[in-house]
């Protein structure tokens, strides 16, 4: 099973702040990872697929990098409705996999 | 309007049986894989199973492997779990989740998610 290892656990941040946030893989995965936002008492929302694509309707300021078994997603100016927990997911091995997220929150 | 709702959670003693229910409408149902994903209260996600557009494919996590079965009825646009040999730490909120549309074949990420079912195992 692949491992997926989000650091930090809480990042603490002020709106108007650049953020990058980072997950890593135990073994290669390709570019086969999304990321997803979660706010409190509301479903997982799709940011990111396939290491750097944004998903529909999802701002120009969420970006998302990397290949292989280092990744990340940077916010590039943190809006007031970013403030959530970010998980990882692979779907390159069975069986697919999420990290155990970050949380953003307002310093 | 792609649509998702999980019926069938509950509150279950351990050793039980529960079937959850995902109604999908708004989309082609049967052109998309779908999956289900658990959140126990207060921590993260986790993915359950897995099923491809036709039904011919399964997969599942190895925490659940030979106790949960997914399924799905095309024809219904309804997806299925069926959970037997509950236990404790099967608690969480199930989500139906769907794979996004790609003229390449399936992702296995999930764009759509429904409002998610609480199952509870419990003596």
């Amino acid at each position: 099973e692949i491992v997926l290892t989000q650091s930090p656990a809480t990042l603490s941040l002020s709106p108007g702040e650049r953020v990058t946030l980072s997950c890593r893989a135990t073994q290669s995965i390709g570019s086969y990872l999304a990321w997803y936002q979660q706010k409190p008492d509301q479903t997982p929302r799709l940011l990111i697929y396939d290491a750097s694509n944004r998903a529909t309707g999802i701002p120009a300021r969420f970006s998302g990098s990397g290949s292989g078994t280092d990744f990340t997603l940077t916010i590039s100016s943190l809006e007031p409705e970013d403030f959530a927990v970010y998980y990882c997911q692979q779907r390159s091995n069975w069986p697919l996999t999420f990290g155990g997220g970050t949380k953003v929150e307002i310093k | 309007e792609v649509q998702l709702v999980e019926s069938g959670g509950g509150l279950v003693q351990p050793g039980g049986s529960l079937r959850l229910s995902c109604a999908a409408s708004g989309f082609t149902f049967n052109t998309h894989a779908m999956s289900w994903v658990r959140q126990a209260p207060g921590k993260g996600l986790e993915w359950v199973s897995a099923i491809s557009g036709s039904g011919g494919g399964t997969y599942y996590a190895d925490s659940v492997k030979g106790r949960f079965t997914v399924s799905r009825d095309n024809s219904k646009n309804t997806l299925y779990l069926q959970m037997n040999s509950l236990r404790v730490e099967d608690t969480a909120v199930y989500y139906c989740a769907r794979d996004p549309p790609s003229s390449t074949g399936y992702h296995y990420y999930f764009d759509h998610w429904g409002p998610g079912t609480l199952v509870t195992v419990s003596s």
